[in-house]
């Protein structure tokens, strides 16, 4: 079964800053999904970005960028320029072809300005 | 684009009563939709997997008679909640993915309480 883990339970980053927060999986696939999701306050699921694991450049989307180490089972995303906006849960999510995904247990972001 | 709605967004019921959510994809036809519930500061949990026109498929732990799952058409699925007990009191999210693509949109949840 696959798993996903996220080991920060919590992460805290001062406005402006950068901060990355961790994300590991285990999978026997090798054609397969890696996705970022917000879920700020309001508990609305947000898409952050998403990696096809065929893929070797890592995916960016303006002010967030991932780090994925197949090899290593390993996505972990960065998030620069940090903004109060960006406070929320972060969940890590796999997934094999549009099918169900697999979530980590969340990281909580602080941003202190 | 890729609008998922979920009505009712709060409902509070009283113990033994049954509760139906609605889910809605409002601009794209969603062969497939997701049922997750998430409980206070804890991940998304999948309850089941809904494909149009076929019997849900229910994860390990699940009960299939107490949560029943419909999905009668490429729009809309609904999760009920058959004869609700305060345990059953949580978040229920859904997510539905487009005929041709690989992500799942995801509607606003809806929390359900039980008295």
């Amino acid at each position: 079964a696959q798993t996903v883990t996220q080991s920060q339970p919590e992460m805290s980053v001062q406005e402006a800053e950068t901060v990355t927060l961790s994300c590991t999986y285990d999978t026997s696939e090798s054609d397969y999904y890696l996705f970022w999701y917000k879920q700020p306050p309001s508990r609305q699921m947000i898409l952050v970005i998403r990696q096809e694991a065929y893929k070797q450049q890592n995916a960016t989307e303006n002010r967030f960028s991932v780090n994925f180490q197949k090899a290593a089972k390993s996505f972990s995303l960065k998030i620069s320029d940090s903004q109060l906006g960006d406070a929320a849960m972060y969940f890590c999510a796999y997934g094999v072809a549009g099918n169900m995904l697999t979530f980590g247990g969340g990281t909580r972001l602080m941003v202190k300005p | 684009g890729a609008v998922v709605s979920q009505h009712p967004s709060w409902v509070i019921c009283k113990s033994g009563t049954s509760v139906k959510i609605e889910c809605r994809s409002l601009d794209f036809q969603a062969t497939t939709m997701f049922w997750y519930r998430q409980f206070p500061k804890q991940s998304l949990m999948l309850m089941a997997t809904s494909n149009e026109g076929s019997k849900a498929t229910y994860e390990q732990g699940v009960e299939k008679d107490k949560f029943l799952i419909n999905h009668a058409s490429l729009t809309l699925s609904t999760l009920t909640v058959t004869s609700a007990h305060p345990e059953d009191s949580s978040f229920y999210i859904c997510s539905a993915r487009a005929l041709q693509g690989h992500e799942q949109y995801f509607g606003p949840g809806t929390r359900l309480t039980v008295t």
